[in-house]
């Protein structure tokens, strides 16, 4: 069956040290998104991507970086800047040349420091 | 102009009541709005979606309402069960001129049916 994989399901991070989110879909789709979800909060776009070997910084991007060198695979690392990185991360992927469907999501990564 | 607003933040429904959720928009560029459903330790998944040449769609129990010149849209439940408990969000895209097709989302709605 298609669809997103995120893992691992649970992270937990000590402070200073970088960690990696993994993200893998087999959709066939091009654009990729990384979000980030706050207790009663919406979803807040961190990076994202429409090709492989190219992404843009979404509204909140600092303390986080991506890489796309693959087509199935867009994994996110929140480095040591980011001061507050608890947070449930979602990982989608869409067709972007095709506006009107629909963004397909993993089941979510969440990341707590200790 | 990007933002999409959405109320309200909580909504609590007697089971078998009707649960509406409200958004609004600024951008009338946006010709694509869907509605997501997310339950607790999961990713949100597609509901149901409209694009503004109509005013309505439903799908089973689920309606979106559509009023163009008003810039808003909301998501009825009919008949809401216990199992439609879930965080609801609202977003919007824009057309043609938005190259990115990204989604822009309302901050969610944490809707609960009481039994």
């Amino acid at each position: 069956d298609g669809g997103i994989t995120q893992s691992p399901k649970y992270l937990f991070r000590k402070e200073g040290q970088n960690v990696t989110l993994s993200c893998e879909q087999n959709l066939n789709h091009d654009a990729m998104y990384w979000y980030r979800q706050d207790p009663g909060q919406g979803l807040r776009l961190i990076y994202y991507s429409q090709i492989v070997n190219d992404f843009q910084k979404g509204d909140i991007a600092e303390g986080y970086s991506v890489s796309r060198e693959k087509k199935e695979s867009f994994p996110l690392t929140v480095t040591s800047a980011q001061k507050n990185p608890t947070a449930f991360y979602l990982c989608a992927s869409k067709i972007p040349d095709r506006a009107w469907t629909e963004a397909f999501f993993g089941q979510g990564t969440r990341l707590t420091v200790v | 102009q990007q933002q999409v607003k959405q109320s309200p933040q909580s909504l609590i429904v007697q089971k078998g009541g009707i649960s509406i959720i409200n958004c609004a928009y600024e951008n009338t560029a946006f010709d694509y709005f869907p509605w997501y459903q997310q339950f607790p330790g999961k990713g949100p998944a597609l509901l149901i979606a409209i694009r503004p040449d109509v005013s309505e769609k439903k799908e089973g129990r689920f309606t979106i309402s559509f009023n163009k010149s008003a810039k808003q849209f909301s998501l009825h439940i009919m008949d809401s069960q216990p199992g439609d408990s879930a965080t609801y969000f609202c977003a919007a895209m824009g057309g043609v001129m938005d190259s990115n097709y990204q989604l822009i989302w309302g901050a969610g709605t944490k809707l609960i049916i009481k039994p």
